[in-house]
């Protein structure tokens, strides 16, 4: 089945202790970004990859890593979470980024940080 | 910049009603949209897209929506809501690469 798979999908930490989400997909896509949702501000950006090796920012990159040394993973990583980054993660991958391609979503990742 | 605004929080129907859901874009071309829905604990799922051509696009589920470039709106429209509908709502522009700009949503309750 084709899927964008989350791990964890709760998380809750400490202010300061480093994490990394695991977000992996099957559909070969080259396109792969992270998301945080909010109540009220709906889907933001945090960073995207358009293939192996290649990132950038999003509209909310504060924070955050990423990496991508395989096609079908793109971890997210708070080196140092903060309160503020308690939210909803959601990953998504498309077949190559372009404009008009549907995105699609992994089933989120709430994190909870104390 | 693109964006897109959904006025309506939250909007309560009751099932067998027909259902309106505004959006309304801001992007100086020819925009890409999207609607997608978020089930309770479920990640999005898309419902339509609009790319060019005939302004009224047929979705998954029974949605419909139509693009009003006069009015830079993508209004989501369903003639008869079930009670699985139920969820929240997204509206989405694509506008530069590789980006999409979400609305904040728009959180439907469907009374039995």
């Amino acid at each position: 089945e084709a899927q964008v798979t989350q791990n964890p999908r709760y998380l809750i930490t400490v202010t300061g202790k480093k994490l990394t989400v695991t977000c992996s997909q099957n559909m070969n896509h080259e396109y792969m970004s992270w998301y945080r949702q909010d109540p009220g501000l709906g889907l933001r950006q945090i960073y995207y990859s358009m293939n192996v090796e290649v990132t950038d920012k999003g509209d909310v990159p504060e924070g955050y890593k990423v990496s991508r040394k395989e096609k079908r993973n793109f971890p997210l990583i708070l080196e140092s979470p903060s309160p503020n980054q308690t939210s909803l993660y959601f990953c998504a991958s498309s077949f190559g980024g372009g404009q008009g391609e549907t995105q699609y979503f992994g089933p989120g990742t709430r994190l909870l940080v104390l | 910049a693109q964006s897109v605004t959904q006025p309506d929080i939250h909007i309560t129907v009751s099932e067998g009603a027909s259902l309106e859901l505004r959006c309304n874009y801001s992007y100086g071309a020819t925009p890409y949209l999207f609607w997608y829905v978020q089930s309770p604990g479920q990640g999005l799922q898309l419902l339509l897209k609009y790319f060019s051509g005939d302004t009224l696009v047929q979705g998954i589920k029974g949605f419909e929506a139509e693009f009003k470039r006069s009015q830079s709106s993508f209004n989501l429209r369903k003639p008869s809501v079930h009670w699985s509908d139920a969820a929240e709502y997204f509206c989405a522009v694509s506008g530069s690469a590789r980006q999409l700009t979400f609305g904040s949503g728009t959180q439907l309750t469907v009374l039995p």
